[in-house]
């Protein structure tokens, strides 16, 4: 069964950068598909926010892309998210799941961060 | 960006009652439509991926019609795990987008 797990701090300080590592459990990220990550403020709606490939290779929201980066470590099969200059908008459960042809079909449990002083 | 319409935004039902759920792409995604559920606290659900592919382990009360601009999702007969939120997500296009929820609850 394959399993994610988001880690990462739950408070950032805006201007400062947010940064989550995903850990992958039950399949090898080396063995294909890609890895992204979705984020809901509370309350509110899914933003797709970017996804990799096991080779580096990724893809990112336009609304975001100047200030994100993802990331991919196979030798720990994980995968790592950076959102820079970040701001109270950017408070948000944040979610890493697998892309499974068009579609996310295994999802972590989510993590909250929040933006404040 | 594809923007993703639905309605109702909330709706509430019995169990037992068939439901629909109305979702719009804003252009033509051919069959490119994802259905997810969603329930309070938890991580987003596949339930029906090209619009009526029915994912592994999900109950055959659930179905997904539709092509080009407009699909739903139907629940045959509600049950009370049901009470949830439900999200389209077209993958035409990147980035892929999701519609804004609809909310199903107890009558």
């Amino acid at each position: 069964q394959v399993q994610l797990q988001e880690s990462g701090p739950g408070l950032v300080k805006p201007s400062e950068t947010l940064s989550l590592t995903c850990a992958v459990s039950g399949y090898s990220i080396s063995s294909g598909y890609y890895w992204g990550w979705i984020r809901q403020p509370p309350g509110k709606g899914l933003e797709w926010i970017g996804s990799i490939y096991h080779s580096g290779s990724t893809s990112y929201n336009p609304s975001l892309k100047s200030r994100v980066t993802i990331s991919v470590d196979t030798s720990k099969n994980q995968f790592s998210l950076k959102l820079s200059s970040v701001t109270a908008a950017d408070t948000a459960v944040y979610y890493c799941a697998r892309v499974y042809g068009r579609n996310f079909d295994y999802w972590g449990q989510g993590t909250l961060v929040t933006v404040s002083s | 960006d594809i923007q993703m319409t639905q309605s109702p935004s909330s709706l509430s039902a019995s169990v037992g009652d068939r439901v629909t759920i109305t979702c719009r792409a804003s252009q033509s995604i051919s069959r490119y439509l994802n259905w997810y559920q969603q329930k309070p606290g938890k991580a987003p659900n596949l339930l029906i991926y090209a619009a009526s592919s029915l994912q592994s382990g999900v109950p055959s009360r659930f179905s997904g019609s539709g092509s080009g601009t407009d699909f739903t999702l139907t629940i045959s007969s509600l049950q009370p795990e049901d009470f949830a939120t439900y999200y389209c997500q077209q993958s035409y296009s990147t980035p892929p987008t999701f519609g804004g929820g609809t909310k199903v609850e107890i009558e």
